[in-house]
């Protein structure tokens, strides 16, 4: 069984740029979330995607934006990068029905440091 | 809203010694609780979950938890600590009322003396 897969490991861009995560779910998996995990602090939810549709967000600005594709993979877009925005991105994947929290396996991130 | 608190920073224990970590959490919902692990640079591993049934949970690596209403908490207990478990460890919170998302805590930092 093959885990939750996330690319690239590392990243660095500069402020204004725009940067494309993605993440490959875990086999059997039709749920997808995204988590930013500032430097010192505990993740936090951003958007998760059931079923190629957004299914939650949490408290972050339209710039963050994402994508679920057929197979269940996902991107994480990030538009007008600020030097806040330097993070470790989690994705994680779960299967489940829509509305209900099931566990959430972990991807090993990407570090993004925006200069 | 949702919170959890994990209120140790920083704990050291000796290898072999017995550890608890402690979880708080606030939250208008049964609430589904997790413990994940995070070695430096790595993501988050899962240790162990509680959905409903025995409030005490085993995990891997030795670990259990006990889910105690009363108190709002989830305790992450292992009777004989190694120097392999060095590492963060973060509480978890989900409701199904509050949708997919995972609440955490900032995480408790372990070291391991020998």
């Amino acid at each position: 069984e093959t885990g939750v897969t996330q690319s690239p490991t590392h990243l660095i861009k500069t402020r204004g740029q725009q940067v494309t995560l993605r993440c490959s779910s875990q086999s059997g998996h039709n749920t997808v979330s995204w988590y930013q995990q500032a430097l010192g602090q505990g993740p936090q939810f951003i958007f998760q995607y059931y079923r190629e549709e957004e299914n939650g967000r949490g408290n972050f600005p339209p710039r963050f934006s994402g994508l679920q594709f057929p197979n269940y993979s996902s991107e994480l877009n990030v538009n007008a990068l600020e030097l806040d925005d330097s993070a470790l991105y989690l994705c994680a994947s779960s299967s489940g029905l829509a509305g209900n929290t099931y566990t959430q396996y972990f991807g090993p991130g990407t570090r993004l440091t925006v200069l | 809203a949702q919170s959890v608190t994990q209120p140790d920073i920083h704990i050291t224990v000796s290898e072999g010694a017995s550890l608890e970590l402690r979880c708080n959490y606030s939250y208008g919902a049964t609430p589904y609780l997790f413990w994940y692990v995070q070695s430096p640079g790595q993501g988050l591993q899962l240790l162990l979950k509680y959905f409903s049934g025995d409030t005490l949970v085993q995990g891997i690596k030795g670990f259990e938890a006990e889910f105690k209403r009363s108190q709002s908490s989830f305790n992450l207990r292992k009777p004989s600590v190694h120097w392999s478990d060095a590492a963060e460890y973060f509480c978890a919170v989900g409701a199904r009322e509050y949708g997919n998302k995972l609440v955490f805590g900032a995480g408790t930092i372990l070291r391991v003396k020998s």
